[in-house]
């Protein structure tokens, strides 16, 4: 169990810019699940995937995000046309379904800075 | 909606003080209730979780107890010790057994100095 891998740690990007963000989740882990986290707040549910199935969206996901699972495996949350509001940490959790028996495992994180 | 408040930090201890961080919260239904810790440079970890009303939930000397009365699950400690020192998040789900969709408090940073 290497638990849940995010890359980058950190991003810098210009205003405007696109960011992609990618999520390694544990293996055997059907669930996947995205928050972000602004300092001093806790984190905040954005979306969540069963399997390759994005299954639910937080209204806090703009038209300018967008998550995907392609193969029930790893996933990447994009950001285009980013904004200074958008400087967050993002969090990337998994499970093993759902039930009180399936916690969720979260990685460290990717760190967005927007200029 | 559904909410959490957590005590404000920071929270400063001595080694083996003991420590208490409140936890309230808002829920419309019958809501399971969590605390989340994140060490320094780490993600957030699972440390206790309580599925119904009068159930204790405890990990690593920690303790919460789930009171509907009062709609509180104030995390406890009896003598913590430097490794203690972390944020601390109290979480609820008020999905039933679909405990992804969590709404966290702020965060109460704890620091214990030996």
């Amino acid at each position: 169990d290497t638990g849940v891998s995010q890359d980058p740690r950190h991003k810098i990007t210009k205003r405007g810019q696109n960011v992609t963000f990618r999520c390694d989740p544990i293996s055997e882990h059907n669930r996947l699940y995205w928050y972000r986290q602004t300092l001093g707040q806790g984190p905040e549910f954005l979306t969540y995937f069963q399997n390759e199935a994005q299954l639910e969206k937080s209204r806090l996901l703009s038209d300018r995000f967008s998550a995907e699972r392609p193969k029930g495996s790893f996933s990447t949350l994009e950001i285009q046309r980013t904004e200074q509001g958008d400087s967050a940490m993002y969090l990337c959790a998994s499970s093993l379904g759902g039930g009180s028996g399936s916690p969720l495992h979260f990685g460290n994180g990717t760190r967005l800075t927007v200029t | 909606g559904d909410s959490v408040t957590q005590m404000e930090g920071p929270v400063t201890l001595s080694e083996e003080a003991f420590l208490t961080i409140n936890c309230t919260y808002t829920a419309t239904g019958y809501p399971s209730l969590f605390w989340y810790v994140q060490y320094p440079g780490e993600g957030l970890q699972l440390l206790l979780k309580a599925t119904k009303a009068d159930d204790k939930g405890s990990n690593k000397g920690f303790e919460a107890t789930y009171r509907k009365e009062t709609t509180s699950f104030h995390l406890e400690k009896g003598s913590v010790q430097v490794s203690d020192s972390a944020v601390y998040f109290c979480a609820l789900s008020d999905l039933g057994s679909n405990d992804y969709k969590l709404s966290f408090g702020a965060g109460t940073t704890v620091t214990v100095r030996a």
